[in-house]
């Protein structure tokens, strides 16, 4: 069964505290994995695109990289304005995305 | 430019009724995906459209819940005697083709059945 698994569920900063969210997946016929960025009461912005293990995407203060198991989205010095839900998705067939549940980031001044 | 846009933007409404959400994708967006977020689970799949056809209705939980699109480019998704359980955001993005582009969301309409 196809399956995303994002961790932590919920993660507390301190602005400038740099860390990691994690995507784990078990998806057949992968065909790239999706990082979203979510406010309260708005859609999914879409953030980076990642199709092969090894590649490596930035924006600003967030870097994403892929392995054949994993995604990681690293914010480094993060601001209060980054506080947001992070959402994972993969990519299968039809671009049908299987999203996980996501992080959801508060970075306190 | 104008991005995916929802109507309405909140509806609430008594179980048993019936509801349509409209969608206006992105001009010139080949492909319209619905999708489905409750509180605390992930965004759920319901339906894809290429052009005016859905190869993909896999997603769609109960035959209460239909959707079309005319034109290549709005869409509704209606949903027949609704139920609490229908409670939800019902977000529709859409993408220029369904090969690796990603997709661009709506803000979505606040579903509640009450």
């Amino acid at each position: 069964e196809d399956q995303v698994t994002q961790s932590p569920e919920a993660l507390r900063l301190q602005e400038g505290e740099s860390s990691s969210l994690n995507c784990s997946y078990t998806v057949s016929g992968l065909r790239g994995l999706f990082w979203y960025r979510q406010d309260p009461g708005k859609g999914p912005e879409f953030l980076f695109t990642l199709y092969s293990a090894g590649e490596e995407k930035e924006k600003e203060r967030l870097k994403a990289t892929l392995t054949k198991k994993e995604s990681f989205l690293h914010i480094t010095a993060p601001k209060p304005e980054d506080s947001a839900t992070y959402l994972c998705a993969v990519h299968k067939s039809f671009q049908k995305l299987v999203f996980g549940t996501g992080t959801r980031l508060l970075v306190s001044p | 430019g104008a991005g995916v846009s929802q109507s309405p933007s909140n509806k609430v409404t008594e179980k048993g009724k019936d509801v349509e959400l409209r969608c206006d994708p992105i001009s010139g967006h080949t492909a319209l995906y619905w999708y489905r977020q409750s509180l605390g689970q992930g965004l759920e799949f319901l339906i894809y459209f290429q052009g005016n056809s859905a190869p993909d209705k896999s997603g769609l939980p109960s035959d209460r819940f239909s959707a079309e699109r005319t034109g290549g480019s709005v869409s509704t998704l209606t949903i027949q005697r609704t139920q609490q359980e229908d409670s939800a955001v019902y977000l529709c993005a859409s993408s220029t083709d369904p090969a690796g582009s990603p997709l661009h969301f709506g803000n979505g309409t606040r579903l509640t059945v009450t």
